[in-house]
């Protein structure tokens, strides 16, 4: 199985603020990463795949990057309805595996 | 996109068999789509548990193979998930998503809003 990390595994930001999550898979696997955000008690919400594509709907403000086993997930100007959780995914192979998550909540 | 539905018992017994099923609203089960279920126990992240096409080809998680079945009903536009001999550990909010893949590359762009199954006597 690909295994997945992130970093940090949590982090305080006020809003307005840049934030950047990071994610590495354990072998390359292209650029077939996605992000997903999840509120508390609500199904993970698609927000980029293929590492930098953004999913229609989703604002401007997120952004993507990376190839191989990096991968950055940036919010540039963080807004309330942005603290959440964020996973990354990888869709290159089966098992699919997402990473531990990264948990951004209010300074 | 498809809306996606999870219906099935909330409690399962130890040792018991729990059965989902996911019903697929706004598009049909036998889009190019693969359909998949992922898991998420109290308080932890996400687990993706395994895929079906229409076609009845399936992909599993290694370590649950043995204990899981997923089959597609045409007639109903739905999927269902199947786990065997569930203990504790298998208490999770479970989802069910449609899984999208195009040139090898494979995301999940709609899920349902989740059911939680406890697994307790």
């Amino acid at each position: 199985d690909i295994q997945m990390t992130q970093s940090p595994s949590s982090l305080s930001a006020s809003v307005g603020d840049r934030v950047t999550i990071t994610c590495r898979a354990s072998q390359s696997i292209n650029n077939y990463l996605n992000w997903y955000q999840q509120k508390p008690g609500k199904a993970p919400k698609f927000l980029i795949y293929a590492a930098s594509s953004l999913q229609s709907g989703v604002p401007s403000r997120f952004s993507g990057s990376g190839s191989g086993t990096d991968f950055t997930l940036t919010i540039s100007s963080l807004q309330p309805e942005d603290f959440a959780t964020y996973y990354c995914q990888q869709g290159y192979s089966t098992p699919f595996t997402f990473g531990p998550g990264t948990k951004v909540d209010i300074k | 996109q498809v809306q996606l539905q999870e219906s099935g018992p909330g409690l399962v017994k130890p040792s018991g068999t729990l059965s989902l099923n996911c019903a697929v609203s706004g598009g049909s089960i036998s889009s190019s789509n693969w359909w998949s279920w992922v898991r998420q126990p109290p308080g932890k992240g996400l687990e993706w548990i395994g895929e079906i096409h229409h076609s009845g080809t399936t992909n599993f998680k290694p370590s649950l193979k043995s204990r899981v079945t997923i089959s597609v009903d045409k007639s109903k536009n739905q999927f269902s998930l199947k786990l065997t001999s569930a203990t504790a550990a298998d208490t999770a909010v479970y989802y069910c998503a449609s899984s999208y893949c195009s040139g090898g590359m494979c995301y999940m762009p709609s899920w349902g809003q989740g059911t939680l199954v406890t697994v307790s006597s």
